[in-house]
């Protein structure tokens, strides 16, 4: 089956760590995108990509950073310049073009709490 | 700032009644406009999505669109207790990117 799969789905951070989420689709599409979600707070953007080696900052960039080597592939990672990142992070995926156009595909998620 | 605003709720309906839930955009030139659900701890999921002015049904849930206002609805009619979750309103706006942008959500309670 076609689908989104984010690893891993809980991590825990110390303070001064990097960390990398991963982010993997199946589903041929050109756009990706990482979202923030904050508790009671709706999805804060942080980067995109519309196509390989190409990626732009979102909404909330500061203390992120991404790669976009490969088409399927969109990981993100967590500096330790990001002063709060406890947050639950939602990869995304869609189509530009065609049925389903602009049809958001969510993984499940990786909630990262700093310890 | 492009924004979409929704009341954060909750919003409380009892079973079996219709459950509304607004939407409004800042920008007039948004062209696509969705609504997602999301159960605690799960990740968003698509309900329905509309392009045009007027309504939209999908079994029991039907969306409106007004751009002239600029808002969107969604209802839910006969609520089941399953309905319950956050349901997110995102917009596609204009300036080319195509870029979702979300609303905070609305969380709905559907009693029995």
């Amino acid at each position: 089956d076609g689908g989104i799969t984010q690893s891993p789905k809980y991590l825990f951070r110390k303070e001064g760590q990097n960390v990398t989420l991963s982010c993997e689709q199946n589903l041929n599409h050109d756009a990706m995108y990482w979202y923030r979600q904050d508790p009671g707070q709706g999805l804060r953007l942080i980067y995109y990509s519309q196509i390989v080696n190409d990626f732009q900052k979102g909404d909330i960039a500061e203390g992120y950073s991404v790669s976009r080597e490969k088409k399927e592939s969109f990981p993100l990672t967590v500096t330790s310049a990001q002063k709060n990142p406890t947050a639950f992070y939602l990869c995304a995926s869609k189509r530009d073009r065609g049925t389903g156009a602009n049809v958001l595909t969510f993984g499940a998620g990786s909630r990262l709490t700093v310890l | 700032q492009k924004e979409v605003e929704q009341n954060s709720g909750p919003l409380s309906v009892p079973e079996g009644a219709i459950a509304s839930l607004n939407c409004t955009y800042s920008d007039r030139g948004s062209q696509s406009f969705f609504w997602y659900r999301q159960y605690s701890g799960k990740s968003p999921e698509l309900i329905m999505f509309i392009y045009s002015n007027g309504d939209k049904e999908d079994g029991r849930f039907t969306a409106q669109l007004n751009k002239a206002s600029q808002y969107v609805s969604l209802l839910i009619r006969d609520s089941q207790p399953s309905d319950s979750a956050t349901y997110l309103c995102a917009v596609i706006t204009s300036g080319g990117s195509y870029i979702p942008t979300f609303g905070r959500g609305t969380s709905l309670i559907v009693h029995p």
